[in-house]
């Protein structure tokens, strides 16, 4: 069974970049025709969607963090990662890395995350 | 930025049956399909509905959705003191992003 599991710092200062990485184990980034994606959530509040990533290399982001967000695939390493530019408190909450199987149409598959990880809670304080 | 609104509560009695809401437009749920999430606190969420109707494997056919026009539903039947939890849909929006509901809070009494 796949797991996915966050890695990063907790405290990002404001104006840095948040990095996150997720490891997956249990199988090959790669290997099937996966989205690899990261949703947030804010304490006490609902969810965000940032973004994902496709096994080919294809991506889809936020419109609204769109300019600020990088997500990006390392297959060495069997990991993806999460880059957040210019952060503000406003960014401050928890981190999910997710995965979605692929097989229907991105409308379809993208809001469906099957797959998430523990999370990572990252403040944005200086 | 579309949101889907949720009403922020709902409550139901042990073997009710209960629906939840989820109001959209013709961007995002009239046109686009809908899943739902279930959130424990201190969890990550869980996907309890996909493509508007289905379930992944493992989930209770106690939980059901549908949608009609721009709104959406789920439906949880013989209602347990364990369903207490947030629940949350999300569509595909064609502003090009994923959008979700802020999320209802549901009790069971």
């Amino acid at each position: 069974q796949v797991q996915l599991q966050e890695s990063g710092p907790g405290l990002v200062k404001p104006s840095e970049t948040l990095s996150l990485t997720c490891t997956v184990s249990g199988g090959t980034i790669s290997s099937s025709s996966y989205y690899w994606g990261w949703i947030r959530q804010p304490p006490g509040k609902g969810l965000e969607w940032i973004g994902n990533i496709y096994y080919s290399g294809t991506t889809f982001y936020n419109t609204s963090l769109k300019s600020r967000v990088t997500i990006s695939v390392d297959t060495s390493k069997n990991q993806f990662s999460l880059k957040l530019r210019s952060v503000v408190a406003a960014d401050t909450a928890m981190y999910y890395c997710v995965r979605t199987p692929g097989g229907l149409r991105d409308s379809v598959v993208l809001p469906a995350a099957f797959g998430w990880g523990q999370g990572s809670l990252v403040i944005v304080s200086s | 930025q579309s949101v889907l609104t949720q009403p922020p509560s709902a409550s139901g009695t042990p073997g009710q049956r209960v629906t939840l809401s989820c109001s959209g437009s013709r961007s995002n749920i009239g046109g686009n399909t809908v899943s739902w999430y279930q959130q424990f606190p201190g969890t990550a969420p869980k996907l309890l509905i996909y493509n508007t109707n289905l379930r992944p494997s493992g989930v209770p056919a106690r939980f059901s959705g549908s949608k009609s026009g721009t709104s959406a539903s789920l439906a949880i039947s013989g209602l347990q003191s364990g369903d207490e939890a947030h629940y949350y849909c999300a569509a595909w929006d064609d502003s090009l992003n994923v959008i979700f509901g802020g999320g209802t809070k549901l009790t069971v009494l």
